[in-house]
């Protein structure tokens, strides 16, 4: 069965930190994507990447970087968190294909809190 | 873009047929229309995806006009289990940084 899965279910760090969340597919899957999920506003696209080494900005990529370097591993770096990301974050997996015509695989997310 | 237009939420009764409408009306002719299901502290999960005219598989079905600018999610005698959020997506092909998923409908069933 298809298995995206991110390495912390819950994460707590303090204002200024670097904050690394990973996240692993095993479905040889060339796409992958880091969401966001707020309450009142659904989910939103940070980054995405479509092949190893290569990366676009989604909708918010503001205070954040990734970083893909084998084609099963994506991950999301906040430089120096905030409050403000403080947050539940998705990653995705999809097989190639035209934007979301392809079927994404969620993780079941992580819960980030920044103090 | 192609923006979405789900209701907030819906209510039903256990048994009964559950159908959700969501507008896309500038939906682009390579487009697809995609739904997800999310239940709480989970990612969400893909139900049903189709292009035109009646998809079904053993979860649900999904209807689309002839003109596409919309879409039904029709769920069949719902239970308990069914409460969740669910989320309509149709991609734009100019691109991925264009997904949009919007806030979804929030459908809970009671006994």
């Amino acid at each position: 069965d298809v298995k995206v899965t991110q390495s912390s279910r819950y994460l707590v760090k303090r204002t200024g930190e670097k904050v690394f969340l990973e996240c692993v597919q095993d479905m040889d899957h060339e796409n992958m994507f880091w969401y966001r999920q707020d309450p009142g506003l659904g989910l939103r696209l940070i980054y995405f990447s479509y092949d190893v080494k290569m990366k676009e900005k989604g909708d918010i990529p503001e205070g954040y970087s990734v970083s893909r370097e084998k084609k099963e591993r994506f991950s999301l770096i906040l430089e120096s968190a905030s409050t403000n990301q403080t947050s539940m974050y998705l990653c995705a997996s999809s097989s190639v294909g035209q934007g979301s015509n392809q079927p994404q695989h969620f993780g079941d997310g992580t819960r980030l809190s920044i103090l | 873009l192609a923006k979405t237009t789900q209701p907030i939420s819906m209510d039903s009764y256990e048994g009964q047929e559950v159908n959700i409408t969501c507008s896309h009306n500038n939906i682009a002719t390579n487009d697809y229309i995609t739904w997800y299901q999310q239940f709480p502290s989970q990612g969400p999960r893909f139900i049903i995806q189709g292009y035109k005219t009646k998809v079904t598989n053993e979860v649900a079905s999904l209807f689309i006009p002839a003109d596409r600018k919309s879409s039904t999610l029709s769920l069949p005698r719902v239970s308990l289990s069914d409460t969740a959020v669910y989320y309509c997506l149709v991609g734009d092909s100019s691109g991925y940084s264009t997904l949009t998923f919007g806030k979804g409908t929030m459908l809970l069933v009671s006994p």
